[in-house]
């Protein structure tokens, strides 16, 4: 199982770009979710989605977009990069039945820079 | 809107110290409370708490939660350098369908040989 994996890790972009982050999962769990982290900032939540077809916006989704067409994948979308949008993003999933630990699992962080 | 805030937010002690991490939480429909590690990338799991009183423990680690007082603390004993990172506090609530985390800003622990 490779978890969830993120691409790109690093990317620069200039303002006014735009770009996708991609995650996928292999673990067949139903919740995703796009969180955002600046230094000191703890972790935001940009958007989530609870299953196939089926997405819904977190604390900070100003400036994103997000689609669910199937378990595996949930991207992310920048269509007008700004430099605000400079962060560390995460990507993640979980299980989703009552008996559940709660835990998020994590893909490895994609760094984006908008100059 | 739930509040997760965590203190100190940073802490440097020596190799050998016990520390204690703080996190206190405003969650509506509060489910359980999660403590998260954070080193150079993603974060990696290390407790989960839904009832009061009650310690998970995971070698030098251990956690507890009130759920009367709303808080929780993570301890660590005989801190290592490999113990450094970031511990991030998360309260998870139960609503309808809703299984979002809201996050503090964390405890970045620094431990000096």
């Amino acid at each position: 199982n490779a978890g969830v994996t993120q691409t790109p890790k690093f990317r620069i972009l200039k303002i006014g770009q735009s770009m996708t982050l991609q995650c996928a999962q292999d673990m067949n769990h139903n919740y995703m979710y796009w969180y955002r982290q600046d230094p000191g900032m703890g972790l935001k939540l940009i958007y989530y989605s609870v299953g196939a077809g089926i997405t819904d916006k977190g604390e900070v989704p100003n400036g994103y977009n997000v689609s669910r067409s199937t378990t595996e994948d949930f991207p992310l979308r920048l269509e007008l990069a700004a430099p605000s949008q400079t962060s560390v993003y995460f990507c993640a999933s979980s299980y989703s039945t009552r008996e559940d630990t709660g835990e998020l699992f994590f893909g490895e962080g994609s760094r984006l820079t908008v100059l | 809107e739930d509040k997760v805030v965590q203190s100190p937010l940073s802490l440097v002690v020596h190799e050998g110290d016990t520390v204690t991490l703080n996190c206190s939480y405003e969650v509506t429909n509060f489910r359980s409370l999660l403590w998260y590690k954070q080193e150079k990338k993603a974060p990696t799991f290390l407790f989960m708490l839904t009832s009061s009183g009650i310690e998970k423990k995971s070698g030098r680690l251990s956690s507890i939660l009130d759920k009367k007082e709303l808080f929780s603390i993570l301890n660590i004993t005989a801190t290592q350098t490999g113990d450094s990172a970031i511990y991030l506090c998360a309260g998870r609530s139960s609503g309808a369908g809703s299984y979002q985390l809201t996050f503090g800003k964390g405890t970045k622990l620094s431990v000096i040989p």
